[in-house]
């Protein structure tokens, strides 16, 4: 099974600043022949149900703010808010789709406010 | 409105059995594959269980699953269940439905679509 790590377990971040995510998987989810990365993010904000802010690691989900952008490739990746805001607090998660079942998720990421 | 409704949960003694129920509308289930993932208190996502896309001919399970849970699904009805028998304590957490993006290359892709969950409880 591919492993994720995501880091930091948590960081609290000022309003308007970036806040910058990574996740790490245990093996390449790069495929060459189509030339895409096999990862998703997740935003999880607190007593709700996750919800999908970009899948083929830098595609952003319809209607995600584009302060949300991700990036990496192979088995490096970063998820980055450009500039925080309050409705940004909660927990973000990745996730890899390159090897399934089973489907495998980061530990998460809390991110809060400074 | 496109949505999954969960249902099912509870409270059940350890050894006990739920049968979880995630209702469709908006969309045609039967065109994705479908999942079950959890969330125990305070803790992370892990998922569960899934479901090939069409009559679910394939059905796939966490190790931690295998042989106690059983997903099936009712294209005709716009439901997919979750039968789970031989409850375990830490088998307690928040269950959620999810809908994966269609996409052929791999069976189980992103989950482009979330139900709020059904809580199950395993105590004494």
């Amino acid at each position: 099974d591919i492993v994720l790590t995501q880091s930091p377990d948590s960081l609290a971040v000022s309003l308007g600043e970036r806040a910058t995510i990574s996740c790490k998987t245990s093996q390449s989810v790069f495929y060459s022949s189509n030339n895409k990365n096999y990862l998703a993010w997740y935003q999880q904000k607190p007593g709700q149900p996750p919800k999908l802010l970009i899948y083929w690691a830098s595609i952003r989900e319809s209607g995600v703010p584009d302060r949300f952008s991700g990036s990496g490739s192979g088995t490096d990746f970063t998820l980055t808010i450009g500039s925080l805001q309050a409705e940004d607090v909660a927990v973000y998660y990745c996730q890899q789709y390159y090897t399934t079942p089973p489907v495998t998720f980061g530990g998460g990421t809390k991110v809060e406010i400074k | 409105e496109v949505q999954l409704l969960e249902s099912g949960g509870g409270l059940v003694q350890p050894g006990g059995s739920l049968r979880l129920s995630c209702a469709a509308s908006g969309f045609t289930l039967s065109t994705f594959a479908m999942n079950w993932v959890r969330q125990a208190p305070g803790k992370g996502l892990e998922w569960v269980s899934g479901i090939d896309a069409g009559s679910g001919v394939g059905t796939y399970y966490a190790d931690s699953v295998k042989g106690q849970f059983t997903i099936a699904r009712d294209n005709s009805k716009n439901t997919v269940f979750l039968q789970m028998n031989s409850l375990r304590v830490e088998d307690t957490g928040l269950y959620y439905c999810a809908r994966a993006a269609p996409l052929r290359e791999v069976l189980i892709s992103y989950l482009d679509l979330w139900g709020r969950g059904t809580l199950v409880t395993v105590s004494s």
